[in-house]
């Protein structure tokens, strides 16, 4: 079936650092690709999302751009800061009836002042 | 706009008790997502529905689970004669038929079987 596999956290970084956070997917279809983000005591939100090749999804200076022929969905930041640290998962949907979402195993990103 | 709700916040239970979970989506949002979540894991689906019919079960949602969504407004997730392996947080989400790719979730509902 349909799955997403994220490179395991934590990823500690120092502010102002460039954050890369690999993503790859297996999928029958044509899926849209997303990353949700997890802050600290709050729900899940949608951070960014591409829904076709070579779309690129982009959101708070992050960056994502959908890449079939090696099926990855890397998230990138040039310059993170200390509000940035939090969970963050890659999912997939494969756009059928429930449109439901497939998620990674999430990374933690801590930034450090 | 209030968001996605869901109580109660924690629930602590024996095993074997029965509990309930509450989720209030937004409003205007016809699609209805159950969610579980285990340390160090991403969230799995569970269940959906669509105003109040349940078109989708996970194979996860054993028969001691079952969801109800009458009038399609609020979600109700029970659990019967809970297990240890039960011990998860419970998300929901919501969102429109149109835009549905994007998902609302609420903050979950922390289960502890002791």
């Amino acid at each position: 079936g349909d799955s997403v596999t994220q490179m395991e956290g934590p990823v500690t970084l120092s502010e102002e650092a460039f954050l890369t956070i690999n993503c790859t997917y297996t999928a029958t279809g044509y899926p849209s690709l997303f990353w949700y983000v997890q802050y600290p005591g709050e729900g899940l939100q949608l951070l960014l999302k591409a829904t076709k090749a070579d779309d690129k999804g982009s959101n708070k200076g992050f960056e994502a751009t959908y890449r079939k022929e090696t099926t990855s969905f890397h998230l990138e930041k040039g310059s993170v800061q200390v509000s940035d640290s939090a969970v963050y998962f890659c999912a997939l949907s494969d756009g059928g009836a429930t449109n439901k979402l497939i998620f990674g195993t999430g990374t933690l990103l801590a930034v450090q002042p | 706009d209030t968001g996605v709700s869901q109580n109660p916040r924690h629930k602590i239970t024996k095993r074997g008790q029965n509990v309930t979970f509450r989720c209030d989506p937004i409003s205007e949002h016809n699609r209805l997502y159950w969610y579980r979540q285990t340390l160090g894991q991403g969230p799995e689906f569970l269940t959906y529905f669509q105003n109040e019919a349940q078109l989708e079960k996970s194979r996860l949602l054993s028969d001691r689970f079952s969801a109800e969504r009458p009038k399609g407004s609020f979600s109700t997730l029970e659990i019967q004669r809970t297990e240890q392996g039960d011990s998860a947080m419970y998300l929901c989400a919501s969102s429109q038929t149109e835009g549905g790719e994007k998902l609302f979730f609420g903050s979950g509902t922390q289960l502890s079987v002791l």
